[in-house]
């Protein structure tokens, strides 16, 4: 099983559209997740970190179900510039000085007009 | 904003030839990190350093690779005898802490390496 899985899409939807990524993990042992966003041969940029209780962050929804081992993220209201791969990531530091992240292979979005 | 800053953006090099990235952390940032990104497939840890001392190596980190922090600034990844294989888009990130949510990396730009 891979460590970090998610659907590679592409996911194709239009302006003003909802959609939702999912992703899940195998090590049980994993303490914090996030979602980062990918441009086209660019760096990896923060989206947003997930939280047991979920978490929201304008049009940006992520839930996180440890019993699961399943992450999700929710674009509402999709703009063009929404276009981009988004990786699911899991970091199996806790304190002291390890702190490696593990990234999935991404879900291309590409938002039509 | 402070942001990771990565020279050269593309280095271009022959097989068996010895190549240095070079990296500036954020500067209040005390871990620092390396990852590769294989065109067309997923980023990959390579390297976590701390203290002036590797923390963590993946399996892809073998003795052709190594990391300095040569002054207080500057954070560099030598490959020693650069393989076709190494081609990659090669990412330094840092962090105030390590471990936890609170502890975010923030990743440079990249430099892109080919390998010829």
């Amino acid at each position: 099983r891979k460590e970090v899985e998610q659907d590679p899409g592409p996911f194709n939807v239009p302006e003003g559209a909802t959609v939702a990524f999912n992703c899940t993990y195998s090590n049980s042992a994993s303490q914090s997740f996030f979602w980062y966003r990918q441009d086209c041969r660019k760096e990896p940029k923060l989206l947003m970190s997930v939280y047991s209780s979920g978490n929201e962050d304008g049009r940006f929804t992520a839930q996180l179900n440890r019993a699961s081992q399943y992450i999700s993220l929710l674009i509402r209201d999709s703009k063009l510039s929404d276009s981009a791969t988004y990786l699911c990531v899991v970091n199996m530091g806790y304190g002291g000085a390890t702190n490696k992240l593990i990234f999935g292979t991404g879900t291309l979005l590409a938002v039509q007009p | 904003e402070p942001e990771v800053t990565q020279t050269p953006s593309h280095q271009v090099t022959q097989m068996g030839q010895e190549v240095i990235l070079r990296c500036v952390p954020i500067s209040n940032h005390l871990y620092f990190y390396w990852y590769r990104q294989i065109l067309g497939q997923k980023v990959e840890f390579l390297v976590s350093f701390y203290n002036n001392e590797i923390s963590e190596k993946s399996e892809i980190f073998d003795d052709q690779f190594s990391v300095e922090r040569p002054d207080g600034s500057n954070f560099t990844l030598k490959i020693r005898s650069t393989k076709l294989e190494d081609s990659a888009m090669y990412f330094c990130a840092s962090s105030i802490n390590a471990g936890g949510i609170a502890d975010t990396q923030y990743f440079g730009p990249g430099t892109r390496l080919t390998v010829l």
